[in-house]
């Protein structure tokens, strides 16, 4: 069985820029959440995405945005990147919307 | 506003002996409590969850116990192994509120050093 993965694993860019961040979430999961794990911090809830459908979000601008995808993969796109934003972003992925959450191994993000 | 909060940033436990990590909450909404674990360069693996109707809940060498009055839970490690040296993340839902979606809120973490 195969976890969650996520790509790239390390990824740098200038402020101003956009990014994407991958996930494939584990085999039979239909239920993918987005963190964002600042230095020193515990993770933060971006947004949940359940069947294809954002389910719930956190307290992130709208330059956060994602996707879903019919095999149940997902996307973090990150618009107009911020200095504050460099940090380690996970996904998670579950078997339905209230079952435990499985994290990938993370993409670190640097914004210079 | 901290909702969940792991108010001793680092532990030191001898080898064998037992490990009490500590949580406080502040939403009463929150229902359902999981412990994670972390290594450096990894993401957070699932080690043991309790529902706000249970006071305890043990797996193996974890036991985590809930104190609904005091918002509080604890996490118990017994006995302690080097390789249980990892940083330590309690994380709360509404999981049974109705509220939507299923958001964990995470602490800092403790970081727990287990020493041979």
């Amino acid at each position: 069985e195969t976890g969650v993965t996520q790509s790239p694993t390390h990824l740098i860019k200038t402020r101003g820029q956009q990014v994407t961040l991958r996930c494939s979430s584990q085999s039979g999961h239909n239920t993918v959440s987005w963190y964002q794990q600042a230095l020193g911090q515990g993770p933060q809830f971006i947004f949940q995405y359940y069947r294809e459908e954002e389910n719930g979000r956190g307290n992130f601008p709208p330059r956060f945005s994602g996707l879903q995808f019919p095999n149940y993969s997902s996307e973090l796109n990150v618009n107009a990147l911020e200095l504050d934003d460099s940090a380690l972003y996970l996904c998670a992925s579950s078997l339905e919307q209230f079952t435990e959450a499985f994290f990938g191994q993370g993409t670190r993000l640097t914004v210079v | 506003d901290q909702q969940v909060k792991q108010n001793s940033p680092s532990l030191s436990v001898q080898e064998g002996r037992i490990s009490i990590l500590n949580c406080d909450y502040t939403n009463s909404m929150f229902d359902y409590f999981l412990w994670y674990k972390k290594y450096p360069a990894e993401g957070p693996t699932f080690l043991i969850s309790i529902s706000s109707i249970k006071d305890k809940n043990e797996d193996g060498r974890f036991t985590v116990f809930l104190n609904k009055s005091a918002k509080h839970l604890s996490l118990h490690i017994v006995p302690s192994q080097p390789g249980d040296s990892a940083v330590y993340f309690c994380a709360a839902s509404a999981r049974y509120s109705g509220a939507g979606s299923y958001q964990l809120t995470f602490g800092k973490g403790t970081k727990l050093s287990v020493i041979p």
